[in-house]
């Protein structure tokens, strides 16, 4: 069956920028996550909804950083004015649900900021 | 501070003999492990994972190890195939509520044919 998805595969923006990133996750699965991987890094967590809620959000370093799930499948993730230590890569994850110790990732977005 | 640490940021190993890639963790709270292989510009592939009740898990070529005392836990590959040069990290999760995972900074392995 389908993976986890997430769009775009690139985003290159420049500093102050708002940009959207989509992650759309296994068909089922009820537990949903955001990590950042920085270069030479392993992922680091962001946020965890379980269903429509964020039940977790920890993780995010500001309050530039923001990640919504309204109908409890597709979650975007929101950063505004958009810093260049923001680069990296951002990946989404899935799981059947919150109890569930195993994360289905997806390909991940690279965002650029320049 | 650096709860799940991969010491080894790279490993050599000769195709057809055993790969050994450990970690080390901090967190006496997390309740699972989890070994992830990474190729590049793609996201992380689950492998296998271990309870923290338990100290061996075994899936095919791949077997980890879970030593609680020492904190320690190790992904053996036997035997080594040229398809499993890849970045392995290992992860943690929380525990106590917490689901979210913690990642080591990954070991580079490349299997030599």
């Amino acid at each position: 069956g389908a993976g986890v998805s997430q769009t775009p595969s690139n985003k290159v923006t420049e500093k102050g920028k708002y940009v959207e990133l989509r992650c759309d996750p296994i068909s089922g699965h009820t537990a949903l996550y955001w990590y950042r991987q920085s270069l030479g890094q392993g992922p680091e967590f962001l946020i965890y909804f379980q269903g429509t809620g964020a039940a977790d959000d920890s993780g995010l370093p500001n309050d530039r950083f923001f990640a919504v799930r309204p109908e409890g499948s597709v979650s975007t993730l929101k950063i505004q004015r958009t810093e260049r230590g923001d680069s990296a890569v951002y990946l989404c994850a899935s799981s059947l649900n919150h109890r569930a110790a195993t994360q289905y990732f997806g390909p991940g977005t690279r965002l650029l900021v320049l | 501070d650096q709860q799940v640490k991969q010491n080894s940021p790279s490993l050599s190993v000769q195709e057809g003999r055993i790969s050994i890639l450990n970690c080390d963790y901090t967190n006496s709270m997390f309740d699972y492990f989890l070994w992830y292989k990474k190729y590049p510009a793609e996201g992380p592939t689950f492998l296998i994972s271990i309870s923290s009740i338990k100290d061996k898990n075994e899936d095919g070529r791949f077997t980890v190890f879970l030593n609680k005392s020492a904190k320690h836990l190790s992904l053996h590959i036997v035997p080594s195939q040229p398809g499993d040069s890849a970045v392995y990290f290992c992860a943690a999760r929380g525990g106590a509520g917490s689901y979210q995972l913690t990642f080591g900074k990954g070991t580079k392995l490349s299997v030599i044919p």
